[in-house]
């Protein structure tokens, strides 16, 4: 079945240390998004792709990175200068073509301690 | 710049009742709204999106919502819910002049008996 697959869905990490969240899809779908939500806070978004190899800053992008080498692929990095990393963080995509809807994958739930 | 306002954080409701979870959005272009359900600890399911044509949109579940453009509406409805509707909804915006989607803050619906 095609779809989007985040992994882990549960990550622990030491304070200080970068950690890599990977998200892939199978959906051959152009566009790719990254948002973190927080209780209270909906769904705020950090980077997106529109196309391999480019990507652009959201709104609470610092402290974080990614990377588009695949249409399939969209790991986002949290390195050690985002102040509070730990969130639930949600991968989507979409086809690119027109004003379609976002699929989402399960998420990974950040603790650090 | 586009946004979303989802004036209820939490809407306790009786099952078999109606409910009308409310979304207003912001935006001085054309407008693409969606309306997802979230339930713990897990992805974003689309429940029912407006495009296009009918302002009353039917989708999965028995969700339907209106939207209004005059009051810059798009509320979501159902006529008798259940208690496994139980869930964090959330309403989403994409204008022409983008490619990401804008959420509210969400809407937690809970159905007792």
């Amino acid at each position: 079945d095609g779809g989007i697959t985040q992994s882990p869905k549960y990550l622990f990490r030491k304070e200080g240390q970068n950690v890599t969240l990977s998200c892939e899809q199978n959906l051959n779908h152009d566009a790719m998004y990254w948002y973190r939500q927080d209780p209270g806070q909906g769904l705020r978004l950090i980077y997106y792709s529109q196309i391999v190899n480019d990507f652009q800053k959201g709104d609470i992008a610092e402290g974080y990175s990614v990377s588009r080498e695949k249409k399939e692929s969209f790991p986002l990095t949290v390195t050690s200068a985002q102040k509070n990393p730990t969130a639930f963080y949600l991968c989507a995509s979409r086809t690119g073509q027109g004003f379609t809807e976002a699929f989402f994958g399960q998420g990974t739930r950040l603790t650090v301690v | 710049a586009q946004s979303v306002t989802q004036l209820d954080s939490q809407v306790p409701v009786f099952e078999e009742a109606p409910v009308e979870l409310r979304c207003n959005y912001s935006s001085s272009v054309s407008v693409y709204l969606f309306w997802y359900v979230q339930y713990p600890n897990q992805g974003l399911q689309l429940l029912l999106k407006y495009l296009s044509g009918s302002t009353l949109v039917k989708g999965i579940n028995g969700f339907e919502a209106e939207f209004n453009k005059s009051q810059t509406s798009f509320h979501l409805r159902k006529p008798s819910v259940h208690i496994s509707d139980t869930a964090e909804y959330f309403c989403a915006v994409n204008t022409g002049t983008a490619s990401k989607l804008t959420f509210g803050t969400g809407t937690r619906l809970q159905v007792t008996l």
